[in-house]
């Protein structure tokens, strides 16, 4: 399975944007890009997904590099309720989905 | 809808011990999932199913055991419980549409002791 790497942690303050990276350089052309977060104490949410191109929704953008090697989640405004750990996962673009998740980037949000 | 409910929330083992975490989901999802996630570790998968009578292992699956014999229902079985088993268990469930959009219970915390 195709791995992803992610930074430990980031920090944003509420109210500005906020971009989680991460990197996927082995990912194939059928490996779909999905992000989860998990707040504290909770099951996992899910965010965002995406193949080739931009997404957005109304919780996040995902942005994907042309080569797919690397995608981006953005987040336009921080709130304090964003704070939590995000997951950056690839899956096969088979009928079963599973997801292989790593460790995550922790996101804290300063007032 | 209730989405997906997992019962029970906490529950402490002892050592060679057997439980079932139950799960149900009221949203009609052909695809249901069981994960366990360790203190600091993001989630494994132990076994998934993609349809009634239809189940398949994960990374995971030694020392579980599951059944679908509904479309609502996906219980995971832990027969002799051992200390490793310690962990956060998820169920989570997507439809066969938007089977990249799974939804998660709210977990049951175990301990073995």
């Amino acid at each position: 399975d195709a791995k992803t790497t992610q930074p430990n942690s980031m920090e944003s303050n509420e109210e500005e944007p906020v971009h989680l990276p991460c990197n996927h350089s082995t990912i194939s052309g059928t490996d779909y890009i999905h992000w989860y977060r998990q707040l504290p104490s909770q099951g996992p949410e899910y965010v965002i997904h995406g193949l080739t191109s931009n997404v957005n929704n109304r919780m996040a953008s995902l942005a994907i590099a042309e080569d797919r090697k690397s995608s981006t989640l953005i987040l336009h405004r921080a709130t304090l309720r964003d704070a939590a750990v995000y997951y950056c996962i690839l899956t096969y673009g088979g009928a079963t989905n599973k997801l292989i998740f790593g460790t995550g980037t922790l996101l804290a949000v300063q007032p | 809808n209730a989405g997906v409910t997992q019962t029970p929330k906490f529950r402490i083992l002892k050592i060679g011990q057997s439980m079932t975490l139950q799960c149900t989901q009221d949203m009609n999802h052909n695809y249901m999932y069981w994960y366990r996630q360790d203190p600091g570790m993001g989630l494994k998968l132990i076994y998934y199913s993609v349809g009634a009578g239809i189940t398949d292992k994960g990374e995971v699956p030694n020392g579980y055991n599951v059944s679908r014999s509904t479309t609502e229902d996906f219980p995971l079985r832990l027969e002799l419980a051992a200390p490793s088993q310690t962990s956060v268990y998820f169920c989570a469930s997507s439809s066969w549409a938007s089977r990249n959009e799974q939804y998660f219970g709210p977990g049951t915390r175990l301990t073995v002791t």
